[in-house]
């Protein structure tokens, strides 16, 4: 079973300070994505990633930056938290090949900016 | 750019019974492929069913299976025999490329299904 995992289920910030989402797959999947969901908004893509160190900006990049030093690993960053930044966020990874390209996801992070 | 449309907010459904949640597309690329996830109030996205352009037998997973109607560009997920943990929030999303040309999916809005004893 593919397992991706999230470092954190609740999250508390502070305005202003930087924050770092971090993910982590297990089944050697080649592409990495970051959502954030907020209600009657479904999901929107933040950035995703499909390959060591590539990335490409999403729908709504803007406020976030992400880095992948390594294929299982893919961090999210807000480098100054704003309270408009409060949300579930949500990790998900394929295998990258042509197909399905069936995403899996992670329990997800709430995150909560005072 | 590809476009998903869910216009039902919320259903309801009596145990036992079956439901169709619909889902519409818009997209102008000839290869694409649509897929239903459901999110729990755990929040987990779980994937349910998926359904590629080119396919031509309607997708069926148990008790999950994609009604494709591709001259209309829909595809209803229908649930049969409806249990008390189906209630969760449906997505339906579609794969298209990016400007860059990888693969990502487009999301609906969503829809809240609940299950009635």
């Amino acid at each position: 079973d593919v397992k991706v995992t999230q470092s954190s289920r609740y999250l508390v910030k502070r305005t202003g300070e930087k924050v770092f989402l971090e993910c982590v797959q297990d089944m050697d999947h080649e592409n990495m994505f970051w959502y954030r969901q907020d209600p009657g908004l479904g999901l929107r893509l933040i950035y995703f990633s499909y390959d060591v160190k590539m990335k490409e900006k999403g729908d709504i990049p803007e406020g976030y930056s992400v880095s992948r030093e390594k294929k299982e690993r893919f961090s999210l960053i807000l480098e100054s938290a704003s309270t408009n930044q409060t949300s579930m966020y949500l990790c998900a990874s394929s295998l990258g090949a042509q197909g399905s390209e069936t995403q899996y996801f992670g329990p997800g992070t709430r995150l909560l900016v005072l | 750019a590809q476009k998903i449309t869910q216009t039902q907010p919320g259903m309801f459904v009596q145990e036992k019974e079956a439901v169709t949640l619909d889902c519409t597309y818009d997209t102008s690329d000839p290869s694409y492929g649509l897929f239903w996830y459901k999110q729990p109030s755990s929040g987990e996205m779980i994937f349910l069913i998926y359904q590629g352009s080119y396919d031509q037998q309607n997708a069926t997973e148990g008790r999950y299976s994609l009604n494709f109607q591709k001259a209309r560009k829909s595809a209803n997920l229908v649930i049969s025999a409806s249990q008390l943990g189906d209630s969760a929030m449906y997505f339906c999303a579609m794969r298209g490329r990016s400007g860059a040309g990888s693969y990502q999916l487009t999301f609906g809005k969503g829809t809240k299904l609940s299950v009635i004893p």
